[in-house]
Parts: structure tokens; C-alpha cells; sequence
């Protein structure tokens, strides 16, 4: 089984200001992807960034970045120059390649303030 | 270039009335996954299908929650005799032939189905 935590239930930044939030997870898959999803206020769900597990470099996209420890399984992403667009619900997930099966953290809602 | 289409986006029922919600995957895919999500959680697994297979339902409360995704025509999801507890958004997802999500190829959503249960 596979458990995905998300311990900061809500957050704010102001608007240029970097902010991080934090995952931590647990699986006993060897070989598995991550991923931070995000769902702004029309609900739909849209990729943020992504990691394969097996990859020590940390991945990068624009102004997202991700601290990745595996041994920690802590998956942190970071938001730099952060935008009011940037306002949104904020989910982990981690998925494994085996059962295609992806289990999302209960979510971290970021509002950005101008 | 269409994307996860689900549909409809809203859906009213009273109690002890069948909902079916519908979901057409991207062209190409041909893995669909439902996930339900409460409001202030995020998505939970519900029932992972390819054509005309159900290949993991062990997110699907056993009573009442059905899904299939035939050869031709989009996933259903029905859920019979719903009651309140059955609110929520249903999201639908899906990925591409012949595998299932992974790096290169992520989880690509629908805008869900919010049912609200009177």
C-alpha cells in the first residue's frame, strides 16, 4: 500500500516571494514516479511537474522545482516568483508502474497575495 | 486534439436515484481510471479499467458502484440508489495505450463530474 502526506493543509505567499511545500510518502516499490498536480479553482487538474524515482537530479519546470530525497521519501516542490495564477490546490501523488494505480495526498491549498 | 472529456459537469439527484456519469479518454488511450473527491480532500483511487477489462477495483465501495468501459463508447461509472454520502467530484482519467501512467506519459484528467445528492 501506498500512503502520500501532505502536512501543511494550507499556505500563503506573497506574490514574488518563493514558498515550498512538503510530501512525504511511503511505498515499497522500487521503481515509481512522482508527481504535484495542481487544481485551481476550476477544478480542473493540471501537471505541475514530475520525478522518476530511479533519478537522483531533483527536476526543474520554469519557476517549479522539486527537492526529491528518497532515501527521506520526502518529495517537496518549490515555487519560485510566485504568481496570483500560482493560487491553487497543490497535490502529491505518487504512482506505481506496476498496478498504474496513483495515490494523491490529501492536498495543500496556496493563496498567493498581490 | 481533445482531451479526457467527462461528462456532464454537474448532476442532481435525490436519494435512492441512479447516477451514471460518462468519460471519453484521449484519443489513443486506452486506460481509464475514476477517482472520487470529497470536498477539502484530495482524489482517491476508485476502479482502474482498459477496454472491456476491469483491471483493479479495490478503491470501489462493493455496494451500489459499478464501472465499465466497453470496446466501443465512453466509461461509465454508475452508482445506483446513491445517497447523500455519494456527493462529491468524479474525476476521470486516463492514459495511453498499452500501459499505464508513468513518466512520459502522466495521468491526463478530465474536469470532473460533480454530483450533488438531495
Amino acid at each position: 500500500a501506498q500512503t502520500v502526506t501532505q502536512s501543511q493543509p494550507e499556505m500563503s505567499v506573497q506574490e514574488a516571494e518563493t514558498v515550498t511545500l512538503s510530501c512525504t510518502y511511503d511505498t515499497s516499490e522500487n521503481n515509481y514516479y512522482l508527481f504535484w498536480y495542481k487544481q485551481p479553482p476550476s477544478r480542473q487538474m493540471i501537471l505541475v511537474i514530475r520525478q522518476e524515482a530511479y533519478k537522483q537530479q531533483n527536476a526543474t519546470e520554469n519557476r517549479f522545482s522539486v527537492n526529491f530525497q528518497k532515501a527521506a521519501k520526502s518529495f517537496s516542490l518549490k515555487i519560485s516568483d510566485s504568481q496570483l495564477g500560482d493560487t491553487a490546490m497543490y497535490f502529491c501523488v505518487v504512482t506505481n508502474t506496476n498496478a498504474g494505480k496513483s495515490t494523491f495526498g490529501d492536498g495543500t491549498t496556496l493563496t498567493v497575495k498581490p | 486534439n481533445a482531451g479526457v472529456m467527462q461528462n456532464p459537469r454537474h448532476l442532481v439527484r435525490r436519494r435512492g436515484q441512479e447516477a451514471r456519469l460518462r468519460c471519453s479518454p484521449m484519443k489513443g488511450h486506452s486506460h481509464v481510471y475514476w477517482y472520487r473527491q470529497l470536498p477539502e480532500e484530495g482524489l482517491k483511487f476508485m476502479v482502474y479499467l482498459q477496454k472491456e477489462n476491469i483491471i483493479d477495483e479495490s478503491g470501489m465501495p462493493k455496494e451500489r458502484f459499478s464501472a465499465e468501459f466497453p470496446k466501443e463508447g465512453p466509461s461509465i461509472l454508475r452508482i445506483q440508489q446513491v445517497v447523500r454520502g455519494d456527493s462529491a467530484a468524479y474525476f476521470c482519467a486516463s492514459s495511453p495505450q498499452g500501459r499505464g501512467p508513468s513518466y512520459n506519459s502522466p495521468l491526463h484528467f478530465g474536469n470532473g463530474t460533480r454530483l450533488t445528492v438531495t
